[in-house]
């Protein structure tokens, strides 16, 4: 099975600056979806951003963006001008072709602070 | 707008009882999800299921069963419940490449 790996978990940032949290994956397949969730404290989980392994260019959502480095199977995620409702759990996920077999990190706590 | 609904939000239960965590999406995916989640631990497969009435283990199967008679409904089954069973449950399904969860099951085991 896939194996995801968050190495950091906790963080924090000052609010309008720039935090990038990591994730590594292992997999054997070469086809495949990578996320980052956002769970704040209501539980539900929030999709904040998703790439397909296919594609080489990274994939950007306003503030959000991935540094996608397939050979290194990297993954990580740069929140810009950091606010105060980006404080949360952040989870990032793998996900295979086909039957969608989803597998996630432990997660990363992050705060923003005022 | 998509859903995925469980039915409970918080659930108290006793040692050694039959409990059922529910699952519904209105979306007719075919895949659907249970993990479980623990601090430091982050979310855990159980089961998933890309089919009805098909079922695949997870990474943490064990004290669990499911049941998916029907597309929309994936049910999540403790034979008998134990304390180290207390965490949240979520469910997901999804459908080529996008999934979407459900609130969360908050589940206390005494």
């Amino acid at each position: 099975a896939q194996t995801v790996t968050q190495s950091q978990p906790e963080m924090s940032v000052q609010e309008a600056e720039t935090v990038t949290l990591s994730c590594t994956y292992d997999t054997s397949e070469n086809n495949y979806y990578l996320f980052w969730y956002k769970q704040p404290p209501s539980r539900q989980m929030i999709l904040v951003i998703r790439q397909e392994a296919y594609k080489q260019q990274n994939a950007t959502e306003n503030r959000f963006s991935v540094n996608f480095q397939k050979a290194a199977k990297s993954f990580s995620l740069k929140i810009s001008d950091s606010q105060l409702g980006d404080t949360a759990m952040y989870f990032c996920a793998f996900m295979k072709l086909g039957n969608n077999d989803m597998r996630f990190g432990a997660g990363t706590r992050l705060t923003v602070k005022p | 707008d998509v859903k995925v609904t469980q039915s409970s939000r918080y659930l108290v239960k006793r040692t050694g009882e039959k409990v059922f965590l529910e699952c519904v999406q209105d979306m007719d995916h075919e895949n659907m999800f249970w993990y479980r989640q623990d601090p430091g631990l982050g979310l855990r497969l159980i089961y998933f299921s890309y089919d009805v009435k098909m079922k695949e283990k997870g990474d943490i199967p064990e004290g669990y069963s499911v049941s998916r008679e029907k597309k929309e409904r994936f049910s999540l089954i403790l034979e008998s419940a134990s304390t180290n069973q207390t965490s949240m449950y979520l469910c997901a399904s999804s459908l080529r490449g996008n999934a979407f969860f459900g609130q969360g099951t908050r589940l206390t085991v005494v």
